[in-house]
């Protein structure tokens, strides 16, 4: 069984300062992972993934993220923040089971709101 | 490259009601996969299609069903529904990946409200 826990429900930030939103996960084989962002009102948005490689992942809006396997962790990055980049950020893994079957599903955790103030 | 459209975007029903909700996929995308986010419930996974075959289902009650249709859309319909059904639901497409690794690409969701 695969889960996500973003540790954080809000995270408030000033403009410009930096940002952190935290994701950890749960899988019992290689995960792949993504951060995915929601405005009001609309869809998920996809920000980053990672599948392999590379575990320090680049995405859209100057956002990164770092996979770390020992932690558990795939933690979101942005070094300033905009006043647009509030929104609700959603961390989610997929894979497949023992087997080799794809779970044909996104977990996802429970979203984390980013507030900037200016 | 038009994305995942989804209609209604809105719609109101009543308690006992059935409803039909529809998505159609990014061209070249076979997978359609369905999404319920309902308040203080967050992202709850309900349905995955892959070349018009159910392919997995979330842990929802058989009122929540759907299909895929030969040009890759797919319908999600609720019958007698219940307040608790009042949600976003979002429709997703990918080209469907074997081990889970393909990238899922959202719509901008149906709004039901349930009285």
């Amino acid at each position: 069984a695969q889960s996500v826990t973003q540790l954080d429900s809000q995270v408030p930030v000033f403009e410009e300062a930096p940002v952190e939103l935290r994701c950890n996960y749960s899988s019992s084989v290689p995960p792949y992972l993504f951060w995915y962002v929601q405005y009001p009102n609309q869809g998920l948005q996809l920000l980053l993934k990672y599948l392999s490689g590379s575990t320090l992942v680049k995405g859209i809006n100057g956002f990164e993220a770092e996979f770390k396997k020992s932690e558990t962790s795939f933690h979101l990055t942005k070094p300033s923040a905009h006043m647009s980049d509030a929104a609700e950020y959603f961390c989610a893994v997929s894979g497949a089971n023992a087997g080799g079957t794809s779970y044909g599903k996104l977990t996802f955790g429970q979203g984390t709101i980013l507030t900037v103030h200016p | 490259e038009a994305g995942v459209t989804q209609s209604p975007t809105h719609l109101i029903k009543t308690r006992g009601q059935q409803v039909t909700l529809r998505c159609s996929p990014i061209s070249g995308h076979t997978s359609v996969y369905w999404y319920q986010q309902a308040l203080g419930l967050g992202l709850q996974f309900l349905l995955w299609y892959d070349e018009g075959e159910e392919r997995n289902r979330g842990n929802f009650p058989p009122r929540f069903s759907g299909r895929q249709f030969p040009n890759y859309s797919s319908e999600l319909n609720v019958n007698a529904l219940e307040l608790e059904d009042s949600a976003l639901y979002l429709c997703a497409s990918s080209f469907g990946g074997l081990l889970g690794e393909d990238t899922q690409y959202f719509g901008p969701g149906t709004r039901l409200t349930v009285l």
